[in-house]
């Protein structure tokens, strides 16, 4: 089945220490994006990536890096620099004819 | 600046009752209206995908339109149940494979 698989679902960081979130898609799709949902809150961009090496910033990109060596991956990378990491975490796609945007089931980081 | 906006932000009805959310948004120029489905701890789950040249889009019990002049778009559920218990949340893509701007969405409860 095609899809977007998101790992790991649940994260425990300590401060100060980097954490990797694995993307990864098997649709096809060359656009590929990484939004933060915090409670009572909409969904803020953190990077999105239109072709493989190359993406851009998003609302809130301080303190987050990616990579886009593969069309299918798009890992991010919470660094030590995100003052409030603790969030969850969702990546998602877009392609096709439409541009339908769909998401993995998301990762949720807690920081102790 | 895109800004999207959702009322109410929260809805409880019987089962049985057909209901309307409702998302507003600022900029007219859009190319993709999606409507998604949060269920608590998840990912978001496409419902209606309507793109700018479409007026509605319908899914089973589902029905979402679109007036992109007056910057709004509904989306009518029809015989609610109480699995249709969840968030709702609609956003907007100014071109294809950009970034999608999100409303804070309506959570939605659905009473037996």
């Amino acid at each position: 089945d095609g899809g977007i698989t998101q790992s790991p679902k649940y994260l425990f960081r300590k401060e100060g220490q980097n954490v990797t979130l694995s993307c990864e898609q098997n649709l096809n799709h060359d656009a590929m994006y990484w939004y933060r949902q915090d409670p009572g809150q909409g969904l803020r961009l953190i990077y999105y990536s239109q072709i493989v090496n190359d993406f851009q910033k998003g609302d809130i990109a301080e303190g987050y890096s990616v990579s886009r060596e593969k069309k299918e991956s798009f890992p991010l990378t919470v660094t030590s620099a995100q003052k409030n990491p603790t969030a969850f975490y969702l990546c998602a796609s877009t392609g096709g004819d439409t541009g339908e945007l769909f998401f993995g089931e998301g990762s949720r980081l807690t920081v102790l | 600046k895109q800004e999207v906006t959702q009322i109410p932000a929260a809805l409880s009805v019987p089962e049985g009752e057909n209901l309307v959310l409702n998302c507003s948004f600022t900029d007219s120029a859009i190319y993709n209206l999606q409507w998604f489905r949060q269920d608590p701890g998840k990912g978001l789950t496409s419902l209606l995908l309507i793109q700018s040249s479409q007026r509605e889009q319908t899914s089973g019990r589902l029905n979402a339109s679109l007036d992109k002049s007056s910057g709004r778009s509904t989306l009518y559920i029809a015989a609610s149940q109480p699995g249709d218990s969840a968030t709702y949340l609609c956003a907007v893509s100014p071109d294809y494979g950009q970034n999608f701007v999100f409303g804070p969405g309506t959570r939605l409860s659905v009473l037996p």
